[in-house]
């Protein structure tokens, strides 16, 4: 079946350290995934992007790396802020899900003064 | 601009009662979705609408309807709450940008509903 998991429900880290959130995925068929973060009490918040022709994209602070062989996303986040403080989603898209997105369970970051 | 706005924020529902969750969008997105998300779960997509007059069936669309008269607004109906409906709820909007309707979602605030 279909699955956007993630490996680590929780991830401690120290201020100042980088953060590598990751993310698993099934469907060899998706084309395009997508990081987002949600702070407590809102709603989530786009942070990056990247198509499956791509293996890395950069944004500022955050960059997206993607191995279409295992089947991984990972979101890096640099110099972890207190602001950092969320839960982080990854999506998938293919056209299995008639495009659209399927979202995986969430990890929280916890920033550690 | 407003972005995408939500009421109401919080609603107690007994199991049976009817009710409506509004959402709106002053983005003039032609892409609307429905979103509920429960405790230590991902967004899970209910309804969404590419259009006005236009509106589709999600992964869990049971016990909702939608219905999408302009660009602007997208309700969703609860139909006879019931318990497991109890979650917070997600509305989203997003643009189209040639043929394809950009992924990027501008979500709403949430509502938290209870039902009893």
């Amino acid at each position: 079946g279909e699955n956007v998991g993630l490996h680590l429900p929780t991830l401690s880290v120290q201020e100042g350290d980088n953060s590598i959130i990751n993310c698993a995925y099934s469907n060899s068929a998706s084309d395009y995934f997508i990081w987002y973060k949600q702070e407590s009490g809102k709603g989530p918040q786009f942070i990056i992007d990247i198509r499956s022709n791509m293996d890395k994209r950069q944004g500022q602070r955050v960059t997206v790396l993607l191995n279409k062989t295992v089947k991984h996303l990972s979101l890096q986040i640099a110099a972890t802020q207190p602001g950092d403080s969320a839960v982080y989603f990854c999506a998938e898209r293919h056209m299995d899900s008639n495009y659209q997105l399927i979202w995986g369970a969430g990890t929280k970051l916890i920033i550690k003064p | 601009n407003a972005g995408v706005t939500q009421t109401p924020k919080f609603q107690v529902l007994k199991t049976g009662q009817s009710m409506t969750l509004q959402c709106a969008q002053d983005m003039n997105h032609e892409y609307m979705s429905w979103y509920r998300q429960d405790p230590g779960m991902g967004l899970r997509l209910i309804h969404y609408s590419v259009g006005a007059g236009i509106t589709d069936q999600g992964e869990v669309p049971n016990g909702y309807n939608v219905s999408r008269s302009t660009t602007e607004d997208f309700p969703l109906r609860l139909l006879s709450a019931a318990p497991s409906q109890t979650s917070v709820y997600f509305c989203a909007s997003s643009y189209r940008q040639g043929a394809h309707y950009k992924e990027t979602q501008y979500f709403g605030p949430g509502t938290r509903l209870l039902v009893l």
